[in-house]
């Protein structure tokens, strides 16, 4: 069955410092990935998402995630946090060739220092 | 709208009572997904809608849960009987056409609460 995994339930982080949050899926096709971010109170928003070509992929809010099918992983990076990053993030996978079933992670939460 | 809006934004009910979830999709958007974010099971897909047809409705827990799309736009999530285990946030998504590139776009979900 298709699942993904997230290893780190929670991160914390100090302002300015670089981040990477980890996703492994298990499918055996390639999948459509995403990241989502949830923020208190909030829906999800999808920050970027992968299906094909180029393997570094950019979103919005200065993040970066790379397709490494080898690892079968996602993993989500940004340079330098911003307090304000400080929110829930998903890690999801939809199955190829059909409609848009998400399947997420646990969710990593990441808390920011100032 | 602007966005996918959901109503009511909490909701506490008594065991046994039944309860209505709305969503209201982003105008034009023919796929509409629910899902549900529970601290134990984390976030479940529930039941898709292509217009007015539900042709996944797999994630529905039990029989107590069902959905409908009207007018290809409006969806309600109706649980029956509510139960302490169906305490959660649900989610209601919708996307232009439910293909795999489509974003979906999230309401900012009803929190359910089963006294």
């Amino acid at each position: 069955a298709q699942s993904v995994t997230q290893p780190d339930i929670h991160i914390t982080v100090s302002e300015g410092a670089s981040l990477e949050l980890r996703c492994n899926y298990s499918y055996g096709a390639t999948p459509y990935l995403f990241w989502y971010v949830q923020s208190p109170g909030q829906g999800l928003q999808l920050l970027l998402k992968y299906f094909s070509g180029d393997t570094l992929v950019q979103g919005i809010k200065g993040f970066e995630a790379e397709f490494k099918r080898s690892q079968s992983s996602f993993n989500l990076r940004k340079p330098s946090v911003h307090w304000s990053d400080a929110a829930e993030y998903f890690c999801a996978v939809a199955l190829s060739g059909g409609y848009n079933k998400l399947i997420f992670g646990a969710g990593t939460r990441l808390a920011v220092h100032p | 709208g602007a966005g996918v809006s959901q109503s009511p934004s909490n909701k506490v009910t008594e065991k046994g009572k039944d309860v209505e979830l709305r969503c209201d999709p982003i105008s034009g958007h023919t796929a509409l997904y629910w899902y549900r974010q529970s601290l134990g099971q984390g976030l479940e897909f529930l039941i898709y809608f292509q217009g007015n047809s539900a042709p996944d409705k797999s994630g529905l827990p039990s029989d107590r849960f069902s959905a409908e799309r009207t007018g290809g736009s409006v969806s309600t999530l109706t649980i029956q009987r509510t139960q302490q285990e169906d305490s959660a946030v649900y989610l209601c998504a919708s996307s232009q056409r439910g293909t795999n590139t489509d974003t979906q776009y999230f309401g900012p979900g009803t929190r359910l609460t089963v006294l």
